[in-house]
Formats: structure tokens, C-alpha cells, sequence
């Protein structure tokens, strides 16, 4: 089934650790992005990417980093964890249907560093 | 640069009472606007957009251009709508948020 997963769902780790947040899309999007969302809080874009080797930073500084050697998969990593870092993230991916596009959201991993 | 802000964080109403959400965007270019929702343990979903001029779940949404507003509206708010709603805009690639607005209907 076409679809976007996220893995792990919740993730706790203690500082210092690298640390690598797994998104794939079977839907053959494009586009892709990742967000950081506190409870109830906004969304914050970090990183998104117009298709395969292009990543750009979002609007919120992050130090996590991103790659995209496929179409499908983007995934999200933190070289040394914090617990500033402590957050939910989110991963979508797009595509163009008619003259608009839709989003389409993973059910998020749920990371706390300890 | 591109912007959303919604002003409400919370909106408690009746069930059965009309509901308005604020959207207010900033964006130099011809914008998409998007609405989407997240139900208690669910995903963030889409639901409506502003192209479309549609009418989903009883909700729909006006684009005014001259305001740069983009209010999500219901005339009868049902239990069943009690959710997070965010504004987005869709402009240069990125897709942005707003911070979002808890909708609490009760009984």
C-alpha cells in the first residue's frame, strides 16, 4: 500500500549518541520534508528536498543533517544527541496533483534524549 | 520572506455553534494555502485546499487575497471536530505551518 513510514516510532537515548531517524515513501513523491513539532506546539520545517541529492535547510536551525540518495527514503540524523534535541519529528512527502499539491505526513518518531 | 500565523491557540465552542479559525499569511507571490488537521493519535492530514473551493467535513475556507487571509469556517461545530488545525502555505518549494489552533467542541 502506497503509503509514508517512519521509524522508530519513539526513540530514548542518552547524549552523545548518533542517532538516525528513518522516513520512506512508496509513493514515488519527490519532494520530501522533515519537521519539528513540541506538543501542541507549530510545526518547524528543518530540512526538505525537491527530489534526489537536493537537500535544503528549513526555517528552523537544526543540527541535524539529511540525505537523499533515493527517491523514496530520507532520512534524518543527529551525529551527537542532546537533550535539547528532545522533540517529535515529523516526515512528509508531496507531489502535484492537478494544479496543487497535498502533503502527506509519517506518524512521527517521538524522541527524547536523556 | 513567507509567514502564517494563526492567532488562536485554543477555541472552545458548543456543539452546534459556528466555528471560525484565523489564517493570516505573508507571501510576495501567488500562494497555496492548505488546511490540515490532526485528530487525538492520528496523523496530520489535509483538509481542504484553497484551489479546490470545496466544502469538507461541513468546513470550507476562503481565500481573500486583498486581507492575505485564508479563515477555515463551520457553521455547526460537532463533537467530532474537536482537533488541532494548522494553516499552511505552500510558496518557493517549502511547504510552512502556522502554529496551530486546538479546537475544543463540547456537548
Amino acid at each position: 500500500e502506497a503509503d509514508i513510514y517512519q521509524t522508530p516510532r519513539y526513540l530514548v537515548i542518552g547524549t552523545g549518541k548518533k542517532i538516525t531517524l528513518e522516513c520512506s515513501q512508496t509513493m514515488g513523491h519527490d519532494k520530501m520534508y522533515w519537521y519539528q513539532q513540541d506538543p501542541g506546539m507549530e510545526l518547524h520545517l528543518i530540512h526538505y528536498s525537491y527530489g534526489v541529492n537536493s537537500t535544503e535547510k528549513g526555517d528552523l536551525s537544526s543540527e541535524s543533517t539529511v540525505s537523499r540518495i533515493r527517491t523514496e527514503h530520507f532520512p534524518l540524523t543527529l551525529e551527537s544527541a542532546r537533550p535539547s534535541h528532545t522533540s517529535q519529528y515529523l516526515c512528509a512527502s508531496s507531489a502535484i496533483r492537478g494544479s496543487y499539491t497535498e502533503a502527506f505526513f509519517g506518524q512521527g518518531t517521538r524522541l527524547t534524549v536523556v | 520572506a513567507q509567514r502564517v500565523t494563526q492567532p488562536e491557540k485554543l477555541l472552545s465552542v458548543f456543539k452546534g455553534a459556528p466555528v471560525e479559525l484565523k489564517c493570516n499569511y505573508s507571501y510576495s507571490g501567488s500562494p497555496e494555502l492548505f488546511w490540515y488537521v490532526q485528530y487525538s493519535r492520528q496523523r496530520l492530514q489535509l483538509l481542504l485546499r484553497h484551489i479546490s473551493r470545496e466544502s469538507i467535513k461541513g468546513f470550507t475556507a476562503d481565500l481573500n487575497k486583498g486581507e492575505t487571509s485564508f479563515h477555515l469556517k463551520k457553521p455547526f461545530a460537532q463533537e467530532e471536530d474537536s482537533a488541532m488545525y494548522y494553516c499552511a502555505l505552500r510558496g518557493w518549494g517549502k511547504l510552512q505551518f502556522g502554529a496551530g489552533t486546538q479546537v475544543v467542541v463540547t456537548p
